[in-house]
């Protein structure tokens, strides 16, 4: 199976910061019709997870272009400009190119 | 608007059975499969796995492969997931979502409690 190693664990801001979370794929996740599947979501306490990123860099409606995904092959950022306190809480990435797709352990986003 | 409407807590011995509900609107339902999503208390996200709506095909993460049953019935737009044989590390969320370009719904999960 991949694995998705997510750093850091957790990562401590100032509101306004910039936050950046690396996602490190045991393989390449560059699918065989040239899409990679890479997905980032964030979970608020309380609630269910919801999808920021998909196709490593693509924003979902509504998302803020604060929120910028990047990378390819086996790594994979997702940068947070001018965090925001509706932006804390935990963040995966998901991979959905390798059955069985497989998410990251997660990395909490806290104020300083 | 597209919601995922899933079923109330439940409470559980071990060893009995369950079945959670998750009922989608405002899209046609077979146009996209149905993931599901275990999340144990404290802890992070497991994908389980997914049935196509379509066909009705399940497929299993490996760790889910002997008491785990999806299902669906389409005329109502429901997915289902059945957990056989609980056992207290059932004890977890779980979540349905939508698979399109990314999971873009999702429930609002089912706190499942397994406890003697």
């Amino acid at each position: 199976d991949v694995v998705l190693t997510q750093t850091p664990v957790s990562l401590s801001v100032t509101l306004g910061d910039q936050a950046s979370i690396s996602c490190r794929s045991s393989q390449s996740l560059e699918y065989s019709d040239g899409y990679t599947y890479l997905e980032w979501y964030l979970q608020k306490p309380g609630q269910s997870p919801q999808l920021l990123i998909y196709e490593v860099s693509n924003r979902f409606s509504g998302v803020p272009d604060r929120f910028i995904g990047s990378g390819s092959g086996t790594d994979f950022t997702l940068k947070i400009s001018r965090v925001e306190p509706e932006d804390l809480g935990v963040y995966y990435c998901f991979q959905a190119t390798h059955d069985p797709y497989t998410f990251g352990a997660g990395t909490k986003l806290e104020l300083k | 608007q597209i919601q995922l409407v899933q079923s109330g807590p439940e409470l559980k011995k071990p060893g009995e059975s369950l079945k959670i509900s998750c009922k989608a609107s405002g899209y046609t339902f077979t146009d996209y499969a149905m993931q599901w999503v275990k999340q144990a208390p404290g802890k992070g996200l497991q994908y389980m796995g997914w049935i196509n709506t379509q066909t009705g095909k399940p497929t299993y993460a490996d760790d889910f492969k002997e008491r785990f049953v999806f299902s669906l019935e389409t005329s109502a737009s429901t997915a289902y997931l059945q957990i056989n044989n609980l056992k207290n590390e059932d004890t977890a969320t779980y979540f349905c979502a939508r698979p399109y370009s990314g999971l873009d719904y999702w429930g609002q999960g089912v706190m499942v409690t397994v406890s003697s």
